[in-house]
């Protein structure tokens, strides 16, 4: 099974600065055969379902703004937000799935400085 | 508009058995993979069930392998979670999610419903 960490479990930005959420999966989540990573990012607010923001570790979701974006391959990917707002406040996971089994990371909380 | 509606938590004993559905609208059912994803109060998300669009290929978490059952039926528009077995450690809300991408077994979830709680309690 692919286990994917991320960090930091929490961060705290202050408005309008970048926050940076990484996320390392156990093996590989790029697909030879299409060159894409297999590699989501969600939000999740308090009492609401998560939402999703990036998909093919790059791709943003639509509607969502364009301070969220994400970026690497293989087994290390980030997400960034460019300049943190209020509603940004929330907990973010990536989620892998290359695999038969699509295993999330353990969340990262990120809330205002 | 993409609508998903979980239903069939509730209150159950350890060793004891429930069925929870997702009724799904607003998208062809029978063309997306459809996921179940669960949190404990307080915890993050846990990805426990998906099924492809045809329900004929399926695979579940280690957590919950031979005691959940993940299937679908696609003249009622709706996907089934059948849990037995029920352990304390299943208590969480669960949530029914939508694949983004037609066909595909392997998808992000680009929609999901608002869940449903199921406690594990003697």
């Amino acid at each position: 099974d692919i286990v994917m960490t991320q960090s930091p479990d929490s961060l705290a930005v202050s408005l309008g600065e970048r926050a940076t959420i990484n996320c390392k999966s156990s093996q590989s989540v790029l697909y030879r055969s299409d060159n894409k990573n297999y590699l989501a990012w969600y939000q999740q607010k308090p009492g609401q379902p998560p939402k999703l923001l990036i998909y093919w570790a790059s791709t943003r979701e639509s509607g969502v703004p364009d301070r969220f974006s994400g970026s690497g391959s293989g087994t290390d990917f980030t997400l960034t937000i460019s300049s943190l707002q209020a509603e940004d406040v929330a907990v973010y996971y990536c989620q892998q799935y290359y695999g038969d089994l699509h295993t999330f990371g353990q969340g990262t909380k990120l809330e205002i400085k | 508009e993409v609508q998903l509606l979980e239903s069939g938590g509730g209150l159950v004993q350890p060793g004891g058995s429930l069925r929870l559905s997702c009724a799904a609208s607003g998208f062809t059912f029978s063309s997306y993979a459809m996921s179940w994803v669960r949190q404990a109060p307080g915890k993050g998300l846990e990805w426990v069930s998906t099924i492809s669009s045809s329900g004929g290929n399926t695979h579940s978490a280690d957590s919950v392998k031979g005691r959940f059952t993940i299937s679908r039926d696609s003249s009622k528009n709706t996907l089934y979670l059948q849990m037995n077995s029920l352990r304390v450690e299943d208590t969480a809300v669960y949530f029914c999610a939508k694949a983004r991408v037609s066909v595909e077994y392997s998808s992000s979830s680009d929609y999901w419903g608002q869940g449903t709680l199921v406690i594990v309690s003697s």
